[in-house]
């Protein structure tokens, strides 16, 4: 059965840091990209960051470039996102998503919440 | 970037179609997904690549997609479809999802 697992959220202040981990199981981690995928209270999805499955290749959304890093670590079947200089509209649930290797998520964490206080 | 437009709330009768668009520019030339998120859970996708249902998802979820407008229709609707459903392309290494549609069934 496929988990993904997400911790690491909470409360930080404006401008601080937090790291989130994704810790999968049940599939063979090296052989999909990762997604982390953000939704603000009572909004919508918002894809934030991808990863390639060796790690080589890695994509965000504007709004978080030079912020925000992702990374993984294959040999422990897990994805990180590094968020640097948080701002009060990075507040939201963060799910950890794998890609079916066909453009779209067939599988989500439950995600973690990352509450930003100004 | 590339956009996609959903209506904010789309409601039906128990028992009858509800049809939940999905817009965007030549949006028949990319593969369209679709996720129901009910509150408090994570997504669920209920269709891949336009058309197609993965296991477990019943066959009252049926998707198309033609040039402006992807569609998602669900037949004979049930309380329990009642959720949020978003669409969803990829476009130049990016992960694109529309804003958002609320499904009440009435």
């Amino acid at each position: 059965e496929v988990q993904l697992v997400e911790s690491g959220g909470g409360l930080v202040q404006v401008g601080g840091s937090l790291r989130l981990s994704c810790a999968a199981s049940g599939f063979t981690f090296s052989s999909h990209w990762m997604n982390w995928v953000r939704q603000a209270p009572g909004k919508g999805l918002e894809w934030v960051a991808s990863i390639k499955r060796d790690g080589s290749e890695k994509n965000y959304v504007d709004s978080v470039k030079g912020r925000f890093i992702i990374s993984r670590d294959n040999a422990k079947d897990s994805v990180f996102l590094q968020m640097n200089n948080l701002r009060a509209e990075d507040t939201a649930v963060y799910y950890c998503a794998r890609d079916s290797g066909s453009g779209y998520v067939d599988y989500w964490g439950q995600g973690t919440l990352v509450s930003v206080s100004s | 970037s590339y956009e996609l437009t959903q209506p904010l709330s789309v409601s039906v009768a128990l028992g009858q179609a509800a049809t939940i668009t999905c817009g965007g520019n030549n949006i028949g030339t990319k593969s369209v997904h679709w996720y129901q998120q009910k509150p408090g859970q994570a997504p669920v996708l209920v269709i891949y690549r336009d058309t197609n249902r993965p296991s477990g998802i019943p066959e009252r979820f049926s998707g198309s997609n033609s040039g402006n407008t992807a569609t998602l229709t669900i037949s004979r609707a049930q309380a329990g479809d009642e959720a949020d459903y978003f669409c969803q392309v990829w476009d130049s290494s990016t992960v694109i999802f529309g804003g958002g549609t609320k499904l009440t069934v009435l």
